[in-house]
């Protein structure tokens, strides 16, 4: 089974600090994936990478960076948090195929409150 | 442009009564559609997807989704609920020219004893 992992599953920061959100998935997928869930959003793309070292903007870009050193590893950066980003942060990855689409495997998120 | 659809926002249901959760999707070619799961506090797990052939889609826990092209639907059934299935549902469809998906802003299940 395809496993995804987050490095937390809760966070409490500060406002302005910086924070490292760590995914690493283990059956060499190509596509990693950072949402955000928030009521009555459903999940918003953040970044994804397609590739080592190759990210592209999701729909909500704004306030996050990403890095993508390893294969297996995807981390989200938040430089300086804000209250508005208090939310849900759901990792997930999948296999590439040629001309279509596979299902994306889901980490269990990190829920994250800045105060 | 692309969207999903759910049009219900909660649903409750009694346990053992049949289950239908809508889903509608926009979309200019042939979609490649999801439906997930996501418990309490965890992430979301794949139910079933739809990327060509039979309309009558199985998945995992007696779960099936029918894909109708000419009403742009692709609606979640269970005959019998069980109260485990209390969760929140969401619908997703390939985006194309790129990996990504678009969500719905998902369903929560409840479920009567």
């Amino acid at each position: 089974d395809v496993k995804v992992t987050q490095s937390s599953r809760y966070l409490v920061k500060r406002t302005g600090e910086k924070v490292f959100l760590e995914c690493v998935q283990d059956m060499d997928h190509e596509n990693m994936f950072w949402y955000r869930q928030d009521p009555g959003l459903g999940l918003r793309l953040i970044y994804f990478s397609y590739d080592v070292k190759m990210k592209e903007k999701g729909d909500i870009p704004e306030g996050y960076s990403v890095s993508r050193e390893k294969k297996e590893r995807f981390s989200l950066i938040l430089e300086s948090t804000s209250t508005n980003q208090t939310s849900m942060y759901l990792c997930a990855s999948s296999l590439w195929i040629a001309g279509g689409y596979n299902e994306q495997f889901f980490g269990p998120g990190t829920r994250l409150t800045v105060l | 442009a692309q969207s999903v659809t759910q049009p219900d926002i909660h649903i409750t249901v009694s346990e053992g009564a049949s289950l239908e959760l809508r889903c509608n999707y926009s979309y200019g070619a042939t979609p490649y559609l999801f439906w997930y799961v996501q418990s309490p506090g965890q992430g979301l797990q794949l139910l079933l997807k739809y990327f060509s052939g039979d309309t009558l889609v199985q998945g995992i826990k007696g779960f099936e989704a029918e894909f109708k092209r000419s009403q742009s639907s692709f609606n979640l059934r269970k005959p019998s609920v069980h109260w485990s299935d209390a969760a929140e549902y969401f619908c997703a469809v390939g985006h194309s020219g790129t990996y990504k998906y678009i969500f719905g802003t998902g369903t929560r299940l409840k479920v009567l004893a």
